[in-house]
């Protein structure tokens, strides 16, 4: 069965370090994986799709077939980056997403 | 921004009760999507629709009932049968409901909260 693993409840950096938003899935077949990000007092939204390979908001995350992941990744971070971050993956066919559990990310100063 | 809306943003049930949840999209989307968040637990699909008049169960459907007359509108109603309906409930819509070219972009309303009395 399709599943998304976000192991981590909680991850507190400092400004300017790196981030990493761990993010495991099963799935049969070759999955395309995506971040939706929902930020204090706004709507949940796409952050970014692997297909399309872009960084957004200096974020990038790049689809590792071999150990399973997609991790989320940003060299410095940013006071506005807090939010909860999930990891998403197709399931079932049809247009329907499987959701991690979530990441709260909190970049402190 | 304003492309999907939910209302009401907080909803009060009565032990017994049924209540309904509004979700409404401009933007002439095939699909829509009904998801229930709760605190450690993420996202967990409760209905979908990839096209007018037509719906399907998600993995917690139990207690909930939908419907799609309509294009722009996909209610949800969370019936007495529901014993833990107090959750933060998003509606989502994405331009298709297959995925023949490609996973399309699930786009969300603010959502709803409903808490019981």
């Amino acid at each position: 069965a399709q599943r998304v693993t976000q192991p981590e409840k909680l991850l507190s950096v400092f400004k300017g370090a790196p981030v990493e938003l761990k993010c495991n899935y099963s799935y049969s077949g070759s999955p395309e994986l995506f971040w939706y990000v929902q930020y204090s007092r706004q709507r949940l939204q796409l952050l970014l799709r692997h297909i399309s390979r872009e960084s957004i908001k200096g974020f990038t995350a790049d689809l590792n077939k071999g150990e399973t992941s997609f991790h989320l990744k940003k060299p410095f971070a940013q006071e506005e980056d807090s939010a909860m971050y999930y990891c998403a993956l197709p399931t079932g066919g049809g247009n329907k997403l499987t959701f991690g559990t979530g990441t709260q990310l909190k970049v402190e100063l | 921004d304003g492309g999907i809306t939910q209302s009401p943003k907080y909803l009060f049930r009565k032990e017994g009760q049924n209540v309904t949840l509004s979700c409404e999209q401009n933007l002439n989307h095939d699909a829509m999507y009904w998801y229930r968040q709760d605190p450690g637990q993420g996202l967990r699909l409760i209905y979908y629709s990839q096209i007018v008049n037509d719906f399907q169960k998600g993995d917690i459907a139990e207690g909930y009932s939908v419907s799609r007359e309509k294009k722009e509108s996909f209610p949800l109603t969370v019936t007495s049968a529901q014993k833990n309906p107090t959750a933060f409930y998003l509606c989502a819509s994405s331009i298709r409901g297959t995925s023949g070219r490609g996973q399309e972009t699930q786009y969300f309303g603010p959502g709803t909260r409903l808490l019981v009395l």
